[in-house]
């Protein structure tokens, strides 16, 4: 099983609401990304975790708020998002974070709609 | 941080090779280099990944001279399922082993 899912596959959220997304690898993954993608812009990385601590927070926004409960469970918790937020918003995982030569699998995204 | 530049967009048509060549002048001696492909509204998806001379699978092969500065993805008699961009990215110990997305190509194969 070399599958990333995610859910939900769509989200309209206004501005005032809080939402989750939810990512789940059973790859036995022990790095988990989050990646934003704009409109025919490349995925911009936002945060990885590494045995389910955060490793790497690109200087995103604090109304963004990554969760890894467990090792094949990876949360992004949405609170007072703006409209250009409004992005797909993909999950990834890999092996182990240290090795350049470890596959990332990405999931087929959540397409964030802010009102 | 090694960075990338490529073609912004390459025409194909059916049963044609692709060639994407993309240029990594700064790469770090640890760093490979990988290529994704990414359909519209979908995840990347790993293509092929080397570090020198050249690397073959069933979808591709990459080739990459001695002095690393450059590499080129071959896609052997594409089809229209093929169409898609495609992005090159070098990476390893030296940026933290992140994947850096640089603009990618946009690869359309017509009939």
């Amino acid at each position: 099983d070399t599958e990333v899912t995610q859910t939900p596959k769509h989200l309209v959220m206004g501005m005032t609401n809080k939402k989750s997304l939810k990512c789940e690898q059973h790859m036995g993954h022990r790095a988990m990304y989050w990646y934003k993608q704009k409109a025919k812009k490349p995925p911009e990385l936002m945060f990885v975790y590494s045995y389910e601590k955060l490793s790497i927070n690109e200087s995103v926004p604090s109304r963004f708020s990554p969760e890894c409960p467990n090792s094949s469970l990876l949360n992004l918790h949405l609170h007072a998002l703006q409209p250009e937020d409004s992005a797909l918003y993909l999950c990834a995982s890999k092996p182990g974070l240290a090795s350049s030569t470890d596959t990332q699998y990405f999931g087929p995204g959540t397409r964030l709609t802010v009102l | 941080l090694a960075k990338t530049t490529q073609p912004i967009s390459m025409d194909s048509y059916e049963g044609q090779e692709v060639n994407i060549t993309c240029s990594h002048n700064n790469i770090a001696t640890n760093d490979y280099i990988t290529w994704y492909q990414q359909f519209p509204s979908q995840g990347p998806r790993f293509i092929i990944q080397g570090y020198k001379t050249k690397v073959t699978n069933e979808v591709a092969s990459l080739f990459i001279p001695a002095d690393r500065k450059s590499s080129t993805l071959s896609l052997p008699r594409v089809s229209l399922s093929d169409t898609a961009v495609y992005y090159c990215l070098v990476g390893g110990r030296s940026n933290d082993y992140k994947l850096s997305f640089g603009a990618g190509t946009t690869v359309t194969v017509r009939a």
